[in-house]
Parts: structure tokens; C-alpha cells; sequence
């Protein structure tokens, strides 16, 4: 069975600090990952899919099979950057998500 | 175009009552998922229907039901409501066609139903 982990519940860095939000999987074929963003009062949405190998808002994430990680990072965090941040393998057209991370970026 | 759209918004129910919640995908999109999210157990799959056809399940009881309709869009039903049942229920569309590209893979997330069961 799939697995997501998040480590951390909460982040909170400075405006301008790097930023790294880190996800493990364990998953017994070819992984499907993703970063969801859910900003406050709003619904959830996709940061960043490892597939695009895309940079978003300024985040990127690399897997790493050896490691079964997929980190999200960001070299300098902005205010509106704070939201809970979730971490998701996709599995046919099933995603299973991690608890989610709060990134909370102080002035 | 139209984001997926969940309805109601927020429901109180009292325990032993049954309540069905309601999700329009997003035009052309054939799969709806739904989840559960609470403060202790996350986001949590329930199951996926995809033309009208139920194609994944997740772990919960069979109190918990849904169904997809020939336009796309999906119920689900919770009987026999439990206090536990309190929660946030997000639907989710895609196209659905499973095949691995940019375009199918991203599902789109409705608002939610916030269900409170006294």
C-alpha cells in the first residue's frame, strides 16, 4: 500500500529565508507525485507535478527514487508563500495525500 | 471555465440521519473523486467514479455511498451519520482517461462541504 509522509506540521521561516518542505513515499511501482497548495480561505490547488519538472511561484521539487523523497523548495520564502502545503502520490486516478505541512513565512 | 462546484456548502445533520452531497466536475471531465479531510486523519480517499462506473474505493464503511450521473456529475451519501462523520468532503474532477500526460493528470478541487454532525 501507498504511503505519504510529511515530517513536519509546521514550518515557519523568515521573509526571505530558504524554505524546504519535505515528503517521503513508499510505493511499490513508478511514482505519480505532486505539491498541493492550500492558501487560507481557499480551495486546494496543484503547486507542482514531478512529471513538468516545473518551477511554480518559485518552487521546485525533485524526486529522488533512491531516497523515496520529494522535497519542495524554495530559495527565498515571500509572506504570501504561508499556507498549508500537501504532498500526494497519485495511484490510477486515487491521490494519497501526507498530514500537510504549515509554512508559516514571518515578516 | 466553471471550477467544480460542491453543494451545499455546510450541513448540520444529527447523528442517525443520512445526508447526500452533491459535485459538478468541471465541463468535459469525467472522473469525480471524492475525500474526506478532518484535523486528525487528513485527507483521506473515499472513492472515484469515473462514467458513471465506480473505479476506486477507499477504506470506509459502507455507510459511506456515491454514484455518478450520465452528465458527470456525483452524489455521495453517508447513512446512518456517526459523530466522527463530522468533517470537510471534497470532491475533485479530472479527465480521468488514466493515461500518464500533463493534461490528465491534474484533478481540480472543489471548495468542499462541511458537514457537522450533533
Amino acid at each position: 500500500a501507498q504511503r505519504v509522509t510529511q515530517p513536519e506540521k509546521l514550518l515557519s521561516v523568515f521573509k526571505g529565508a530558504p524554505v524546504e518542505l519535505k515528503c517521503n513515499y513508499s510505493y511499490s511501482g513508478s511514482p505519480e507525485l505532486f505539491w498541493y497548495v492550500q492558501y487560507s480561505r481557499q480551495r486546494l490547488q496543484l503547486l507542482l507535478r514531478h512529471i513538468s519538472r516545473e518551477s511554480i511561484k518559485g518552487f521546485t521539487a525533485d524526486l529522488n527514487k533512491g531516497e523515496t523523497s520529494f522535497h519542495l523548495k524554495k530559495p527565498f520564502a515571500q509572506e504570501e508563500d504561508s499556507a498549508m502545503y500537501y504532498c500526494a502520490l497519485k495511484s490510477g486516478n486515487m491521490l494519497t495525500f501526507g498530514g500537510g505541512t504549515r509554512l508559516m513565512v514571518k515578516p | 471555465k466553471a471550477g467544480v462546484t460542491q453543494t451545499p456548502r455546510y450541513l448540520i445533520k444529527t447523528r442517525g440521519q443520512q445526508v447526500t452531497l452533491s459535485c459538478s466536475p468541471i465541463s468535459g471531465h469525467r472522473s469525480v473523486s471524492w475525500y474526506q479531510q478532518t484535523p486528525g486523519q487528513g485527507l483521506q480517499f473515499l472513492f472515484e467514479y469515473f462514467s458513471e462506473t465506480q473505479r476506486n474505493k477507499g477504506n470506509f464503511p459502507g455507510r459511506f455511498s456515491g454514484r455518478q450521473f450520465s452528465n458527470s456529475r456525483s452524489e455521495m451519501n453517508v447513512s446512518t451519520l456517526e459523530l466522527g462523520d463530522s468533517a470537510l468532503y471534497l470532491c475533485a474532477s479530472s479527465l480521468g482517461t488514466g493515461q500518464l500526460n500533463l493534461r490528465n493528470t491534474e484533478a481540480f478541487f472543489g471548495q468542499g462541504t462541511r458537514l457537522t454532525v450533533v
